[in-house]
């Protein structure tokens, strides 16, 4: 059975670090493309960035893009989102999806039930 | 960046009505296309990849069309365990984009 197991939300001031992970299981984690999506509270999903299988390619969305990293250790099972420089608007619950299928695939058919951000003073 | 609009934003519906919402995108993206489900407190469920077809597991009732700039999901009779939001996302090029979301609820 496929699990994602997301982790680190808190609340953190402006201007601070988070770094939130995702532990998986059930599948064999290096052959996935993997995803961060986020939705602020009470709005609609925002794409946030995702990586290959291999962590030689990652993607970010332009709000978060130069203070964001997306990084994965296949040893470990686990995806990672180092966030720096946050700001209120990165306020949101932070989902981990592994896309589908296997190498390459773009759509995303396992969610975990999110970790939550608040950046505020 | 491809924008996605889903119409409407918000539709209210009876059980066993048919129910179509309609996502445009800004420029062609051939099929690249998905829906999800999301239910309040819970995480998406994926239902329809490549604009038309039905993730396993995904009820029959649930169908999908449409490519270029237009698509449409729809629920041919609308169960109580479908009062939900319906979000499309599309995956033709990075950055991926979603729909705005359409909630479809009791009337």
């Amino acid at each position: 059975e496929v699990q994602l197991l997301e982790s680190g939300g808190t609340l953190v001031q402006p201007g601070g670090s988070l770094r939130l992970s995702c532990a998986a299981s059930g599948f064999t984690f290096r052959s996935y493309v993997m995803n961060w999506v986020r939705q602020a509270p009470g709005k609609g999903l925002e794409w946030v960035s995702t990586i290959t299988g291999s962590g030689g390619s990652t993607f970010y969305a332009d709000s978060v893009k130069g203070r964001f990293t997306i990084s994965r250790d296949n040893s470990k099972n686990t995806l990672y989102l180092q966030m720096n420089s946050l700001r209120a608007e990165d306020t949101a619950l932070y989902y981990c999806a592994k896309n589908w299928p296997e190498n390459g695939g773009s759509y995303s058919d396992y969610w975990g039930q999110g970790t939550l951000v608040t950046v505020s003073s | 960046d491809i924008q996605l609009t889903q119409s409407p934003s918000f539709l209210s519906a009876s059980v066993g009505d048919r129910v179509t919402i309609t996502c445009r995108a800004s420029q062609g993206i051939s099929s690249y296309l998905a829906w999800y489900q999301q239910k309040p407190g819970k995480a998406p469920k994926f239902l329809i990849y490549a604009a038309s077809t039905l993730q396993s597991g995904v009820p029959s009732r649930f169908s999908g069309s449409g490519s270029g700039t237009e698509f449409t999901l729809t629920i041919s009779s609308l169960q109580p365990e479908d009062f939900a939001t319906y979000y499309c996302q599309q995956l033709n090029g990075y950055p991926l984009t979603f729909g705005g979301g359409t909630k479809v609820e009791i009337k």
